[in-house]
């Protein structure tokens, strides 16, 4: 089963404005990670966030984790169009190290 | 370092051939996974190795799905019988420790006739 949920499923946005997407998940984690990936690319690795945190930034990204609601989200400020993909949240628990994947949040950006 | 080497890059071939995928992840990762990801069931864990043993196996769909990892630098992903549902993006992703970051592979797209 997936633990990780994206929400929304789709996003669609003017380039400038800011772009929001929340995971949600199930079970206790050791960490949650988020991914880009481009149309017919591989998944690339963005940011991870451990349990104890509650924040992170990468540039234009901000990510918060909640762990008392279990959930997660990743903000794009400043959108451009180069940032249209499909973006997963991955959760890590303690006792399997074996990562779990959401369905995605498919992003487009219009220029 | 190139990051994770998947070939080939596209594979079509026929109902009941076999098919090998392969994968060379990044130098000094121990832990190398396979997904499968399609338009209906998204990304889905095949098998997860650490320290080129099979840890967990049990996304592999059935018998006709078979994964080695005889060495730290190579792995591949065998499919035989190859049937038409078995179409995907298939990708190879690795991690100093399973925990961490993966570095995902380009995939092999599989067509299957």
């Amino acid at each position: 089963s997936q633990q990780g949920e994206e929400d929304p499923q789709a996003l669609s946005i003017q380039e400038g404005e800011n772009a929001t997407m929340n995971c949600s998940y199930k079970t206790s984690i050791n960490n949650l990670q988020w991914y880009r990936q481009n149309s017919g690319r591989g998944l690339v690795h963005l940011i991870l966030i451990r349990s104890n945190e509650r924040e992170k930034h990468s540039g234009r990204l901000r990510v918060t984790l909640d762990t008392s609601k279990k959930s997660s989200s990743l903000l794009i400020t400043a959108s451009r169009a180069a940032d249209t993909a499909s973006y997963f949240c991955a959760t890590v628990s303690g006792g399997s190290y074996i990562p779990t994947f959401g369905r995605g949040t498919s992003l487009i950006v219009h220029p | 370092d190139a990051g994770v080497i998947q070939s080939p890059r596209h594979e079509v071939t026929e109902m009941g051939q076999e098919v090998t995928l392969r994968c060379k992840p990044i130098s000094g990762h121990n832990s190398l996974f396979w997904y499968r990801q399609t338009m209906m069931r998204g990304l889905e864990l095949l098998i997860y190795f650490n320290n080129n043993v099979p840890i967990d196996d049990s996304g592999m769909p059935e018998d006709r799905f078979s994964a080695k990892m005889p060495n730290a630098s190579f792995s591949t992903l065998k499919i035989q019988p190859s049937e038409p549902r078995d179409s995907a993006v298939y990708f190879c992703a690795s991690s100093f420790e399973g925990l961490n970051e993966q570095f995902f592979g380009p995939g092999t797209r599989l067509t299957v006739l």
